[in-house]
């Protein structure tokens, strides 16, 4: 079956600290993993999108790593800000370019 | 540019009635897809169009539920004989196509509408 986890479901951390958000996916075949930022109340925004030849891939503060052979993402946000709260949602498309398979997300607060 | 835009933002209604959310995707683009986001859930598909060929209609959950995509552009989605469990935050995405290139197919969502049945 095709799925996405990520762990934690949710996260607290001060402000400048940094933070890795895990995501484990069953996708098959795979084509690309993909990182959303979802603030309340509005829609997904994206940050980064990988293919299985690329193994990172960096959006500002924002970076992200794939490991095709253990099938694993990572998001390590830098030097947060409370602007990063949000929840952060992986995604990888299934039985074609658009059919996306979303994880559950990770709610991430950031505190001053 | 305008990005995708919804409405209402917000519809509140009692069980058994009909409702219709509306999607106005980001000019130009040819593909357009509505989600469904349960609380604490992850997004759902629903239903995805692609220019003018058959939509697939494979993730809606019940006959109750139908969209249309008039003129390529505008979007309906229609769900009926509401029932308490189709309280969610409905999202339309759209992007500039469905191939494989990469950059075409990023999906751009809107803001959602958030489906209260009472």
């Amino acid at each position: 079956k095709n799925q996405v986890e990520q762990s934690p479901q949710s996260l607290i951390i001060l402000e400048g600290k940094n933070c890795t958000l895990q995501c484990n996916y069953t996708v098959s075949p795979f084509s690309n993993l993909r990182w959303y930022k979802q603030d309340t109340g509005r829609g997904p925004v994206s940050l980064t999108i990988m293919t299985f030849s690329e193994n990172t891939k960096s959006n500002g503060r924002y970076t992200a790593t794939l490991d095709a052979d253990t099938k694993q993402s990572s998001l390590h946000i830098t030097a947060s800000q409370l602007s990063d709260s949000a929840s952060y949602i992986c995604v990888s498309p299934s039985g074609g370019y658009n059919k996306l398979i979303f994880g559950a997300g990770t709610r991430l607060a950031v505190h001053p | 540019g305008a990005g995708v835009s919804q409405s209402p933002s917000n519809k509140v209604t009692e069980k058994g009635k009909d409702v219709e959310l509306r999607c106005d995707p980001i000019s130009g683009h040819t593909a357009l897809y509505w989600y469904r986001q349960s609380l604490g859930q992850g997004l759902e598909f629903l239903i995805y169009f692609q220019g003018n060929s058959a939509p697939d209609k494979s993730g809606l959950p019940s006959d109750r539920f139908s969209a249309e995509r008039t003129g390529g552009s505008v979007s309906t989605l229609t769900i009926q004989r509401t029932q308490q469990e189709d309280s969610a935050v409905y999202l339309c995405a759209s992007s500039l196509g469905s191939d494989r290139q990469q950059y075409r197919n990023e999906q751009f969502f809107g803001p959602g509408t958030r489906l209260t049945v009472l």
